[in-house]
């Protein structure tokens, strides 16, 4: 089955600085990948994804990099604010047509801490 | 407001006892899904649904039972051969009727713990 590796685990950057969170993902027929944002207490939230025919996402200060030769994805963050404290997770999922569920595969997670 | 709605937020269950968790959605959704979250690891999956009278086994099935007779509802029942049901309970769901691969919208999740 898909397993999906994410680091670091912990990230700590300074207001406005850039945070960057890796995943790989090891099965070549993957081919969505969703990052999601979890803060304490509550479920994950998704905030981008990307298909395996893209190479890049941009919203706003979020960006999503894919390379399916390396079988990695990242997520970029600019001009990080207290705000983005949480913990972010990737996923990577191989879905199969219409009408049928997304199985997602899980990194471990970042916790992600932008201090003053 | 359309989501998820999970509860109850806090649950506590005795040895040897089923418990079982609720997941309601309002967002016309096909597909449903429940989550296990252990502390420092990812989400894992326990079970999925695609349409109603129909499901399957995740990664970590053994221990769980659902049920999905109506597309709103999806209840996971936490039964007594699980034995290390401490955990973060997610429910999720998607549209499957725009192709594979929609996003998947979590509910905020209910905590269990063995009293």
């Amino acid at each position: 089955g898909e397993n999906v590796e994410q680091h670091p685990s912990t990230l700590s950057v300074q207001e406005g600085d850039s945070a960057v969170i890796k995943c790989t993902y090891s099965d070549s027929a993957s081919n969505y990948f969703p990052w999601y944002k979890q803060e304490l207490g509550k479920g994950p939230q998704l905030i981008i994804d990307i298909r395996s025919n893209v190479g890049e996402k941009k919203d706003q200060r979020i960006a999503v990099t894919l390379n399916k030769t390396a079988k990695h994805f990242s997520l970029h963050i600019t001009e990080t604010q207290p705000e983005d404290s949480a913990v972010y997770f990737c996923a990577a999922s191989t879905g199969r047509g219409t009408g049928t569920a997304s199985k997602l595969t899980f990194g471990t997670g970042t916790r992600l801490q932008v201090t003053l | 407001d359309g989501g998820i709605t999970q509860s109850p937020k806090y649950l506590f269950r005795k040895e040897g006892q089923n418990v079982t968790l609720s997941c309601e959605q309002n967002l016309n959704h096909d597909a449903m899904y429940w989550y296990r979250q252990d502390p420092g690891q990812g989400l894992r999956l326990i079970y999925y649904s695609q349409i109603v009278n129909d499901f399957q086994k995740g990664d970590i099935a053994e221990g769980y039972s659902v049920s999905r007779e109506k597309k709103e509802s999806f209840p996971l029942t936490v039964t007594s051969a699980q034995k290390n049901p401490t955990a973060f309970y997610l429910c999720a769901s998607s549209t499957s009727h725009r192709g594979s691969n929609q996003p998947q919208h979590f509910g905020d999740g209910t905590r269990l713990s063995i009293l």
